[in-house]
């Protein structure tokens, strides 16, 4: 259980596109989903958390017109990096808020979406 | 202070070596102690869990949580080649606190 997918896993794309990545909680419902970003050899960034019905809550210094969330159901949530440019590119990742094992509640990764713009 | 420090290494031991990994963190209040292993190019994944203070053995891994000093630790016993990724270990307050991850290597 508790199995999260991510689509695209791999994207490439020209400057100024822009590219949306889905993630779904495939088993479970998640009214909190959190959108994180890696760099190589680096721990995860988090950059928004979204939550189903509202708006998204962005961390400081991350631009919520370019990186545009949307939280529309229980399962699914997405990520739009509009007007993508070079610095965008990076590793993606996506997890939700479950019923952990133990009580409480666990984040549950997806498999990541490597972006690439050339 | 960052609410969890974790030495990045790099880490690279021989196979069937004992790995020690390594966590401190700032608030005492903290109650809920992850550890997540993450594979190159892959998403991190849900090691082990403790929420007290001591220890916790899943195979050949042993969560160790001491919050008197406010550190935690991952032991990996006979580790493998297979056990070569990056370890986040992770705290849950009113929010959730990744370390920055040790990429640990195990050499044949």
């Amino acid at each position: 259980g508790a199995v999260v997918s991510q689509h695209p896993s791999r994207v490439i794309c020209k400057s100024g596109t822009s590219v949306k990545i889905e993630c779904r909680s495939l088993d479970f419902q998640a009214t909190t989903m959190f959108w994180y970003r890696q760099f190589p050899k680096k721990s995860l960034m988090l950059m928004a958390t979204s939550n189903e019905g509202s708006k998204a809550t962005y961390e400081q210094g991350v631009e919520k017109d370019k990186f545009l969330i949307n939280h529309a159901s229980l399962t699914l949530s997405t990520l739009t990096v509009t007007s993508a440019h070079p610095e965008d590119s990076s590793f993606y990742i996506c997890s939700a808020l479950g019923q952990g094992r133990a009580g409480g509640l666990e984040q549950y990764f997806g498999p990541g979406t490597r972006l690439t713009v050339t | 202070q960052k609410e969890v420090e974790q030495d990045p290494g790099p880490l690279s031991v021989p196979e069937g070596a004992i790995v020690s990994l390594n966590c401190t963190y700032s608030n005492s209040a903290f109650q809920y102690f992850m550890w997540y292993r993450q594979y190159s190019r892959k998403g991190p994944e849900l090691l082990m869990y403790t929420y007290s203070s001591g220890n916790k053995e899943d195979g050949s891994f042993t969560a160790q949580v001491d919050k008197s000093s406010k550190y935690i630790s991952l032991f990996i016993r006979d580790s493998q080649p297979s056990d070569s990724a990056t370890y986040l270990c992770a705290i849950r307050g009113n929010q959730f606190y990744f370390g920055t991850g040790t990429s640990l290597t195990v050499i044949p």
